[in-house]
Formats: structure tokens, C-alpha cells, sequence
């Protein structure tokens, strides 16, 4: 159980152009989803909190005009990569807090590793 | 500011040996403490969660919590060559879900 899909698991794109990234919990239902971006040898970044039905809540220093948050379900957000560029080229991951548990793990997806040219 | 701490490594250890990876908070009020796996090029798995102080055992591994010293550990035995891979402490010192993460502790079982 606690299963995180994340699609697709690669992708590459040209400068300026937008790339969406999608999280499904298979088999449970996540009233909170979490996205992470961890470039290489650093730790996890969280970049935002997103809530069923809900706008994203952000951290600092993420802009949310840039990416964009929709948890539209309780088992599928995604992230949009606007107007990408190079330095937006990361693993992007997804977690997933299952809703009936009132524990708070996060089970992750598999990552989305973009890489902007 | 809310941390939690971790020695980055590599922590090399033998294989069929103990590995030992602590993790220490800044938080009191935490309740919730996790140790994931990541590998190289992977997201992160769940290993452990303890949320009481003492020993928690899972297979080969056990997690310790000392709230009253604020430090959390895990602890693999009978190590393998496998189990080299980073291990993040993560630790929920609210109500809101979020975890804070600890940069991760680079673990190396030599054969």
C-alpha cells in the first residue's frame, strides 16, 4: 500500500517552454501532497504544501507565478514548469500524506528529473 | 529556526557490521521522527517512524529516540553492501505535516 506515481519520470524541453508534472496516489487518498526539488548532492528542498481543493501554500523564495500547484483530487496534483530555463533543470519530487491516518509520513514518488536545454 | 542535524559522511562501515546514524533536533515540542532511504539517483523510501521514546525494531534495523536529549538514531545491523545509500531524518516539530529534513548521511558498507 501507500503507493506514489509520478509522471513523466524524465523529460526534456527548450528554454521557455512549460512542462507539467503529475503525482497520483494509486491506492490511497492524499489530502495533502507536498513537491521537493533536490539538486545534485544536496538535500531535499521543499517547494510547496498543497491541499485538496486549496491553493498551494509556498515556501519562501518559490514563486508561485512560476510554479504552478493544482490539487484538483484527492489522489492527483501537478506541477507546472513555466517558461522554463536551465536553471530549473532538477529532480522533482512528489510526496503524498495518505488522508485517514493522523500520522503525518509522506510517501514519495519515483522523481520527474528535468532537464531544460 | 527549526533543524535538525546530521553528520554528511560517508560513514564507511564493514559488511556484517553495525551502522550507526544519528540525527539530533532543535525542537522540543516534535512528536514525529522518520529515517528514509535514498539512493543515488532515486527519491526517498521510508524505512522508520517512531514517535515514542526508546527502541523501535524493523527487521535488521532499529530506531532509537531520546526526546529528553532531542537526538534520534538508526541503528542497521548485519550490514550489506545494499544498504550503501544516503539516510535522511526528517521530523515533524508541528501540526501542519511538514517535515524538516536533515541533509542526509552518506552510509558505505565495504565488502
Amino acid at each position: 500500500g501507500a503507493v506514489v506515481s509520478q509522471h513523466p519520470s524524465w523529460v526534456i524541453c527548450k528554454s521557455g517552454t512549460s512542462v507539467k508534472i503529475e503525482c497520483r496516489s494509486l491506492d490511497f487518498q492524499a489530502t495533502t501532497m507536498f513537491w521537493y526539488r533536490q539538486f545534485p548532492k544536496q538535500s531535499l528542498m521543499l517547494m510547496a504544501t498543497s491541499n485538496e481543493g486549496s491553493k498551494a501554500t509556498y515556501e519562501q523564495g518559490v514563486e508561485k507565478d512560476k510554479f504552478l500547484i493544482n490539487h484538483a483530487s484527492l489522489t492527483l496534483s501537478t506541477l507546472t514548469v513555466t517558461s522554463a530555463h536551465p536553471e530549473d533543470s532538477s529532480f522533482y519530487i512528489c510526496s503524498a500524506r495518505e488522508r485517514r491516518t493522523s500520522t503525518d509520513t509522506q510517501y514519495f514518488g519515483p522523481g520527474t528529473r528535468l532537464t531544460v536545454l | 529556526q527549526k533543524e535538525v542535524e546530521q553528520n554528511s559522511g560517508p560513514l564507511s562501515v564493514p559488511e556484517g557490521a553495525i551502522a550507526s546514524l544519528n540525527c539530533t533536533y532543535s525542537d522540543r515540542v516534535s512528536q514525529s521522527f522518520f529515517w528514509y532511504r535514498q539512493y543515488s539517483g532515486k527519491s526517498p523510501e521510508l524505512i522508520m517512524s517512531i514517535y515514542s521514546n526508546g527502541d523501535k525494531e524493523d527487521g535488521r534495523f532499529t530506531a532509537q529516540l531520546n526526546k529528553a536529549s532531542q537526538y534520534v538514531s538508526l541503528l542497521i545491523r548485519d550490514s550489506q553492501p545494499s544498504d550503501s545509500a544516503t539516510y535522511l531524518c526528517a521530523v515533524n516539530p508541528g501540526s501542519n505535516y511538514q517535515l524538516i529534513w536533515g541533509a542526509g548521511t552518506k552510509l558505505i558498507i565495504k565488502p
